[in-house]
């Protein structure tokens, strides 16, 4: 079964709006990473979170770790069409790399 | 450096032939991984190399063998193939860190 659950499976917002996707686990996770894929390309690596609680920022981009390293959520401020694409978290469960079934987000210019 | 080579890019195939998938990486890494990616459904993982000689399966391998001869190269093997097997299929490795994808193969059974 699907070991990390991605909500929303698509989302579309208007260019400046902002956009959160969400990454749940049933299990506690060493560390969660989230990529992502241009339409038509190949997933990228954008980040890692290990520390319970952790919040990282890529410009825009703001990624947290849950406190019981159970989930965690990517937010984009004022998005823009360059933001299009597939976003995907992913952890290291048992030795293997599992991924979110991702969501998808288009942004209106 | 060209991090993860797939091959072929593009790929259709009647249902019943056979094919190899092949993925190569030139970082040095342990670990090397097949995926296969469907509207909706995600990265699933069909199978899973820790190191060299060793293989496991992930969430979805049925239908499918792989190999990993030595440590660059990780080979995904379609014996029979189903029109459900049409899919993109992605090839990865990881260090330390992050994985790193190959560009996908697009399958298609007819």
């Amino acid at each position: 079964g699907q070991q990390v659950m991605q909500i929303p499976q698509y989302q579309h917002v208007q260019e400046g709006e902002d956009f959160t996707t969400y990454c749940n686990s049933s299990t506690t996770l060493s560390n969660i990473q989230w990529y992502k894929q241009r339409p038509g390309g190949h997933p990228v690596f954008l980040i890692q979170l290990v520390k319970s609680g952790e919040v990282k920022k890529q410009k825009r981009l703001t990624f947290q770790f849950g406190e019981a390293k159970k989930n965690s959520s990517l937010h984009i401020t004022a998005t823009q069409t360059t933001d299009v694409g597939t976003y995907f978290c992913a952890a290291l469960v048992r030795n293997k790399f599992y991924f979110g079934s991702g969501t998808k987000l288009n942004v209106k210019p | 450096n060209a991090g993860v080579t797939q091959t072929p890019k593009f790929q259709v195939l009647k249902t019943g032939q056979s094919m190899t998938l092949q993925c190569a990486q030139d970082m040095n890494h342990n670990s090397m991984y097949w995926y296969r990616q469907d509207p909706g459904m995600g990265l699933r993982l069909i199978y899973y190399s820790a190191s060299e000689g060793t293989t496991d399966k992930g969430e979805v391998p049925n239908g499918y063998n792989v190999s990993r001869l030595n440590k660059r190269e990780f080979s995904l093997r379609l014996e029979s193939a189903a029109p459900s097997q049409t899919s993109v299929y992605f090839c990865a490795s990881t260090g330390l860190e992050e994985a790193f994808f190959g560009q996908g193969t697009r399958l298609t059974v007819v």
